[in-house]
């Protein structure tokens, strides 16, 4: 069975850093693009970084360039999310998702976490 | 980059059927994905590809595309299938990014 398991979230400071963990299981880890996707109180999904299966490729959502960055360590089937210079607007469930997997010209995210919650305020 | 838009909401009769859509310009490249979500919940994906369900999902839900609109349509909805749904698909402005559509949250009645 699939598993995808997050942690890390917590309350910070605006300014501050956090580092979020995904932990996978079920799957041979090392064989997907792994992605953040994130969700604001009330508000719809956004994508946040994907990594390609070696780490070679990363991609970020504009809103989080130069301050996040997603890692990944596939002899712990770990997804990371380091984030820096933490904003009110980050403030968000973060989900750890598998994919995006290719189908043709489709792309799709298969397996999610239950989220773990950021919380930015003073 | 590309933006995806649905309609905020929509409401169904319990057995009747219905079709939420999302529209934007990198549907004319790639084919949407769609993800339903319940309160509290993580998002599940219902509809993949052409029109690909993952294992488990119901054969009530299936999808289409045509130009720049995909649609997800569910045929018989049931009181359980009260939930939000967001629709993804890949940035066809040339970066490799991903966007998700606003989001439709569907009432069964």
């Amino acid at each position: 069975e699939v598993q995808l398991v997050e942690s890390g979230g917590g309350l910070v400071q605006p300014g501050g850093s956090l580092r979020l963990s995904c932990a996978a299981s079920g799957f041979t880890f090392s064989s997907y693009w792994m992605s953040w996707v994130r969700q604001a109180p009330g508000k719809g999904l956004e994508w946040v970084a994907n990594i390609k299966q070696d780490g070679s490729e990363k991609y970020y959502v504009d809103s989080v360039k130069g301050r996040f960055t997603i890692s990944r360590d596939n002899a712990k089937n770990s997804l990371y999310l380091q984030m820096n210079s933490l904003r009110a607007e980050d403030t968000a469930v973060y989900y750890c998702a598998r994919g995006p997997y290719q189908l043709l010209v489709g792309y799709y995210f298969d397996y999610w976490g239950q989220g773990t919650l950021v919380t930015v305020s003073s | 980059s590309s933006e995806l838009t649905q309609d905020p909401a929509v409401s169904v009769a319990l057995g009747q059927t219905v079709r939420i859509t999302c529209q934007g310009d990198s549907l004319r490249s790639y084919y949407a994905s769609w993800y339903q979500q319940k309160p509290g919940q993580a998002p599940v994906l219902v509809i993949y590809g052409k029109n690909n369900r993952p294992s488990g999902i119901p054969d009530r839900f299936s999808g289409s595309s045509s130009g720049n609109t995909a649609s997800l349509t569910i045929t018989g909805a049931q009181a359980e299938d009260e939930a939000d749904y967001y629709c993804n698909s890949r940035d066809s402005s040339g970066n490799l990014n991903w966007v998700f559509g606003g989001g439709t949250k569907l009432t069964v009645l």
